[in-house]
């Protein structure tokens, strides 16, 4: 079965860096891109941006684009976030996701397999 | 950016209920809107796709409409197992936009 697995909470201080891991089985991992989700705390999802599997471009939202960056190991099917100097508004759940699709003519591409959320804090 | 605009942000439903939301879009998303559950403690999970579309294994209890910039959700008998936060997501226009969720509680 499909399975997107993430690495565990993170305590870390300001100014700090970390490194989130995605690791996916039950699919060929390079068929699929991979997706970022923010969640802060009691507050909505917000889409980070995205990689694409197979080239290991990632494509970052606008407020995303500085401290963030998207990587891949492939052998190990695995999507990295590492976040550098952090503040504390990055603390939050960060999810991973899974670029599913449907095809009828043309694509249509939507987020149908979730990780379970790393929690990241982020205080001095 | 495309900003999604939610309503309401919560209701106090009781189970039997039909619920209905609403999320509107800044600009048109044509049907390029998805609905996504997430319950407390847990990764979203992807409920409707293409504002109509039921995803795999989704109860028929499930109904999303809509196309430009106005779309509705629609649970026709509100099951306990349903209280939730609800997003709708545009994915139009890159980046990809959350609304802000309409959150399920218990009358």
């Amino acid at each position: 079965q499909i399975q997107l697995v993430q690495s565990g909470p993170e305590l870390k201080k300001p100014g700090e860096s970390l490194k989130i891991s995605c690791k996916a089985s039950g699919y060929t991992f390079t068929d699929y891109a991979m997706q970022w989700v923010k969640q802060a705390p009691g507050k909505g999802l917000q889409y980070m941006g995205w990689i694409n599997t197979q080239t290991g471009k990632p494509t970052y939202a606008d407020d995303f684009k500085e401290r963030f960056v998207f990587s891949l190991e492939t052998s190990a099917s695995t999507a990295y976030l590492q976040i550098n100097n952090l503040k504390n508004e990055d603390t939050a759940t960060y999810f991973c996701a899974r670029l599913g699709y449907y095809y009828d003519g043309t694509y249509y591409w939507y987020f149908d397999f979730w990780g379970p959320g790393t929690m990241v804090t982020v205080s001095s | 950016d495309i900003v999604m605009t939610q309503s309401p942000t919560s209701m106090s439903i009781s189970v039997g209920d039909r619920v209905t939301m609403n999320c509107k879009a800044s600009q048109n998303v044509g049907s390029n809107v998805d609905w996504y559950q997430q319950k407390t403690g847990q990764s979203p999970k992807l409920l409707i796709y293409k504002a109509s579309n039921r995803y795999t294994g989704v109860p028929d209890r499930f109904t999303g409409s809509g196309s430009g910039t106005d779309f509705t959700f629609t649970i026709s008998n509100m099951q306990a197992e349903d209280l939730a936060v609800y997003y709708c997501m545009q994915s139009n226009s890159y980046p990809w936009t959350f609304g802000g969720g309409t959150k399920l509680e218990l009358k």
